[in-house]
């Protein structure tokens, strides 16, 4: 079945540690995003992509990094500089081409500090 | 992207249906309206979305006021797994334009 695929379901993060977060899409789509849900409120956006090799940062970026070496791949990494990093983390893909394509996600990871 | 007003929380009796309201009243003319529900603990799945003419898929009805100024998502027979928060967001189309996701709806289908 054609989906997205976010691992782990849970993280556990040290203080002062990276982490690296999975998403891979069989979906053919050309643009993929994270999020942050933090609880009781809505998605933030971290950073997007629309093209392999080429990622935008979006509203709270700061503390993250990505990269998009294949279209299937969008892992992102939590990096020490992020000094609160316990949230609910959502991956998603669109089609890019047609642009009122809605965007699908995946089943998150959540993450929390040791 | 215009701002949406949403109920923080409805009940609904399991088989009736259940009428999700949504405030845009800023909405332009290219801005296109999407519905979304996320279970706890789950990712968001879409469920619907259209820009002037009213909208049917399997899951749902979506239905947009002539001035587009407000929606409402109907689920028409609601069932206990339909519990969800609901979200509704008003976009413009543009490639890798991304979705603002607010607080949303919480439905409560009650048996």
């Amino acid at each position: 079945d054609g989906g997205i695929t976010q691992s782990p379901k849970y993280l556990f993060r040290k203080e002062g540690q990276n982490v690296t977060l999975s998403c891979e899409q069989n979906l053919n789509h050309d643009a993929m995003y994270w999020y942050r849900q933090d609880p009781g409120q809505g998605l933030r956006l971290i950073y997007y992509s629309q093209i392999v090799n080429d990622f935008q940062k979006g509203d709270i970026a700061e503390g993250y990094s990505v990269s998009r070496e294949k279209k299937e791949s969008f892992p992102l990494t939590v990096t020490s500089a992020q000094k609160n990093p316990t949230a609910f983390y959502l991956c998603a893909s669109s089609i890019v081409v047609g642009g009122d394509q809605p965007q699908h996600f995946g089943d998150g990871t959540r993450l929390s500090i040791l | 992207d215009a701002k949406t007003t949403q109920p923080t929380s409805m009940d609904c009796a399991e088989g009736r249906a259940a009428n999700l309201p949504c405030n845009h009243s800023t909405i332009s003319g290219n801005e296109y309206v999407y519905w979304y529900r996320q279970i706890h603990s789950q990712g968001p799945q879409y469920i619907i979305h259209g820009l002037k003419n009213n909208e049917t898929n399997e899951m749902a009805s979506l239905i947009i006021t002539e001035d587009r100024k407000s929606s409402t998502l109907i689920l028409p027979h609601a069932t206990l797994r339909d519990t969800a928060v609901y979200y509704c967001i008003v976009r413009v189309a543009v490639p890798g334009n991304q979705f603002y996701f607010g607080t949303g709806t919480s439905l409560t289908v009650i048996p």
